[in-house]
C-alpha cells in the first residue's frame, strides 16, 4: 500500500527559509513530485526528483533519499504569495506515472 | 494552447441524478487522469487512461465510469449521484512525468 506523511501546517516569516519534509512508503517508485496548491485552485507542478540528491530551481529546491523514503521541499526568500498547500506525491509505475498524494502541508507566510 | 479544460465549473445534483464531467487537453498527451479532492484531504485517483481506447481503475473508482475515444477527451460519468460524491474533481494530463491539472469541477450532491 501507499503511505505518505507530511506535517499538516507550518508557519514562517516573509523572507525566511522553510523546509517541508515528506516520508513515503510505496509499492514501486518512479520519482517524487512536489505540487503547490492555492486555496480553491488546481495543483501546479513544482519539482520532480527521480535520483537521490538536491534539485534546485530558483527559490525552490527539492531533495530525495530513495533508501530512506524521504524528501523535502526547501523554499527560500519566502513571499506572501507562497502561502499555499504543498503536496508531496510519489509516482508509481504504470499509467505514465500514477501519483499518490498526501494530505499536504498548509504553509502560512506572515509579515 | 488552452492546456487542460474542464466543464462545468460548478454543479449541484440531486441524489440519483446522472451527469458527465467533461475534460479536454490540447497538448497531445497520452496519459490522462481523474482525481477527486475532499475538503482537507489529498487527491485520490479515480480512473486513468494511457491512450485512446484504454482506461483503468484508480484508487476510488466505484460510482464512476470513463471513456477515452480520442486523445483529447476524457469524460467522467456519474450514473447515480450520491452525497458521498460531493467533492472537487480534477482532470490532469501528462506526456509521461509531470501532470498538468485542469481548473476543477466543484460538485455538490443534495
Amino acid at each position: 500500500g501507499q503511505n505518505i506523511d507530511q506535517p499538516t501546517e507550518m508557519t514562517a516569516t516573509e523572507g525566511a527559509i522553510v523546509q517541508i519534509n515528506c516520508t513515503y512508503q510505496t509499492s514501486g517508485f518512479n520519482g517524487l513530485f512536489w505540487y503547490q496548491q492555492h486555496a480553491g485552485e488546481a495543483p501546479t507542478f513544482l519539482s520532480y526528483n527521480v535520483l537521490d540528491g538536491l534539485e534546485e530551481k530558483g527559490r525552490f529546491s527539492s531533495f530525495l533519499s530513495r533508501s530512506k523514503g524521504y524528501s523535502y521541499l526547501l523554499l527560500k526568500e519566502l513571499q506572501m504569495k507562497d502561502s499555499a498547500s504543498y503536496l508531496c506525491a510519489p509516482g508509481t509505475p504504470g499509467g505514465g506515472n500514477k501519483l499518490t498524494f498526501g494530505t499536504g502541508t498548509q504553509l502560512k507566510v506572515e509579515l | 494552447n488552452a492546456g487542460v479544460t474542464q466543464t462545468p465549473k460548478f454543479r449541484i445534483l440531486k441524489i440519483g441524478q446522472s451527469m458527465t464531467l467533461q475534460c479536454a487537453q490540447d497538448m497531445n498527451h497520452n496519459y490522462m487522469y481523474w482525481y477527486r479532492q475532499d475538503p482537507g484531504m489529498g487527491l485520490k485517483l479515480i480512473y486513468y487512461s494511457v491512450g485512446a481506447g484504454i482506461t483503468d481503475k484508480g484508487e476510488v473508482p466505484n460510482g464512476y465510469n470513463v471513456s477515452r475515444s480520442t486523445t483529447e477527451d476524457f469524460p467522467l460519468r456519474l450514473e447515480l449521484a450520491a452525497p458521498s460524491q460531493t467533492s472537487v474533481y480534477f482532470c490532469a494530463s501528462s506526456p509521461s512525468g509531470e501532470q498538468f491539472f485542469g481548473p476543477g469541477t466543484r460538485l455538490t450532491v443534495l
